[in-house]
């Protein structure tokens, strides 16, 4: 069974930095790319940033680009989210989420965690 | 990177069929066979409903079907129930990497 478990999340000041972690298992890790998207109280989803499988391709949504960075450790089945500079708009749940394809990077998102709550606020 | 169009809203009796669109670009849903569809009920993860525009991942029930015509996505539920009533959100991969939602459509069965 895929578990995808978010963790990290907090009350951070505007400025300040926080790191998310996503530990998974139930599938071999090192074989998808693995995403993140968050989504805004009350709000929609928004993609946030995505790794392949070797860590060789990563993309960011423009709202993130040059303050967030996506990492993954396949040893440790972990995948992170490096987040400075953060702004009262980053307030949101983030949820780590498997891509669908092996080992390429286009495809859907086919099982995700229960999200992180990061909650920016002076 | 603008996020896709969905209509806020859509309905529709039990047991009659609804359709919502999801609408892009050349550079995203009209350039790549990578749209998706999530349904989310209140509290929950996003789930998979449908991937590279009309294909179901298994245990999706067959009244969810998807297709697409230049740069708009549709997905269509047949046979309405009450627990198809809750958000749904398509998605496209974008080029360069990228990724985009819709701003998501709340379904309601009357």
């Amino acid at each position: 069974e895929v578990q995808l478990v978010e963790s990290g999340g907090g009350l951070v000041q505007p400025g300040r930095s926080l790191r998310l972690s996503c530990a998974a298992s139930g599938f071999t890790f090192d074989d998808y790319t693995m995403h993140w998207v968050r989504q805004a109280p009350g709000k929609g989803l928004e993609w946030v940033s995505g790794i392949n499988w070797n860590s060789g391709t990563t993309g960011y949504a423009d709202s993130v680009k040059g303050r967030f960075t996506i990492s993954r450790d396949n040893a440790k089945n972990s995948l992170y989210l490096q987040m400075n500079s953060l702004r009262a708009e980053d307030t949101a749940l983030y949820y780590c989420a498997k891509d669908s394809l092996w080992r390429r990077y286009f495809g859907a998102f086919d099982f995700w965690g229960q999200g992180t709550m990061v909650t920016v606020s002076s | 990177q603008s996020a896709l169009t969905q209509p806020p809203s859509a309905s529709g009796s039990p047991g009659q069929s609804v359709t919502i669109s999801c609408t892009g670009t050349s550079s995203d849903v009209g350039g790549y066979n990578y749209v998706s569809w999530y349904q989310q009920h209140p509290g929950k993860a996003p789930k998979l409903m449908i991937y590279e525009v009309s294909e179901r991942p298994s245990g999706v029930p067959d009244r969810f079907s998807g297709s697409k015509s230049g740069n708009t996505a549709s997905l269509t539920v047949s046979g309405l129930q009450a627990e198809d009533e809750t958000d749904y959100y398509c998605s496209s991969y974008a080029g360069s990497n990228n990724f985009v939602f819709g701003g998501g459509t709340k379904l309601t069965v009357l």
